[in-house]
């Protein structure tokens, strides 16, 4: 079956920091991989993803690359602001099998402070 | 873009009574809905898929008497947590995958509602 490993927390930073989320998955069929954020109290948010092999997804300064050597999706950020603050959800979902259900992982905490 | 609207928000209940939250997709038609359940600080777990104009296929330890999917047309989903108790107050999500055939965005990515935080007192 699919499953979602996601580097476990929770992460603390300081503004401006860089930011890495380790994100590596299984799957029996062709996956699109996704990132969600999750702010307190919220539903989810998707932030970025791709869907093949060496896709980047990007946005609002974050990225990630769907590498299908090392079947890992990890998340970047040259600089983070205390904004970013949140849970951040990796996530695949595969066309071929029960498509569009996802198979999320665990979830990061990020704290940004000052 | 595709919106999924989910409905209510936050509802509180007494114990023993029942709550329906509805999965609506509002710009695209959707023959699969999922409804997903969070504790608190934990990741989403699916606890059945719904599809339109039959019944729903539970995953392994969800109660489908307690947990009543109803997918009556191409666009709602609606969940009834029946006979609720304090154990059942959680954050349930949904999502929607797109109708059609073919490959493209709209059919590998499912689309989240806001979610409906549940609290049984």
């Amino acid at each position: 079956g699919n499953s979602v490993t996601q580097m476990e927390g929770p992460v603390t930073l300081s503004e401006e920091a860089f930011l890495t989320i380790n994100c590596t998955y299984t799957a029996t069929g062709y996956p699109s991989l996704f990132w969600y954020v999750q702010y307190p109290g919220e539903g989810l948010q998707l932030l970025l993803k791709a869907t093949k092999a060496d896709d980047k997804g990007s946005n609002k300064g974050f990225e990630a690359t769907y590498r299908k050597e090392t079947t890992s999706f990890h998340l970047e950020k040259g600089s983070v602001q205390v904004s970013d603050s949140a849970v951040y959800f990796c996530a695949l979902s595969d066309l071929y099998f029960n498509a569009g259900k996802s198979t999320f992982g665990d979830g990061t905490t990020l704290t940004v402070k000052p | 873009g595709a919106v999924v609207s989910q409905h209510p928000s936050r509802v509180i209940c007494k114990s023993g009574t029942s709550v329906k939250i509805e999965c609506r997709s509002l710009d695209f038609q959707a023959t699969t809905m999922f409804w997903y359940r969070q504790f608190p600080k934990q990741s989403l777990m699916l606890m059945a898929t719904s599809n339109e104009g039959s019944k729903a296929t539970y995953e392994q330890g969800v109660e489908k008497d307690k947990f009543l999917i109803n997918h009556a047309s191409l666009t709602l989903s609606t969940l009834t947590v029946t006979s609720a108790h304090p154990e059942d107050s959680s954050f349930y999500i949904c999502s929607a995958r797109a109708t059609g055939t073919g490959t493209g965005d709209m059919n590998t990515e499912a689309f989240f509602g806001q979610g409906t935080r549940l609290t049984v007192v």
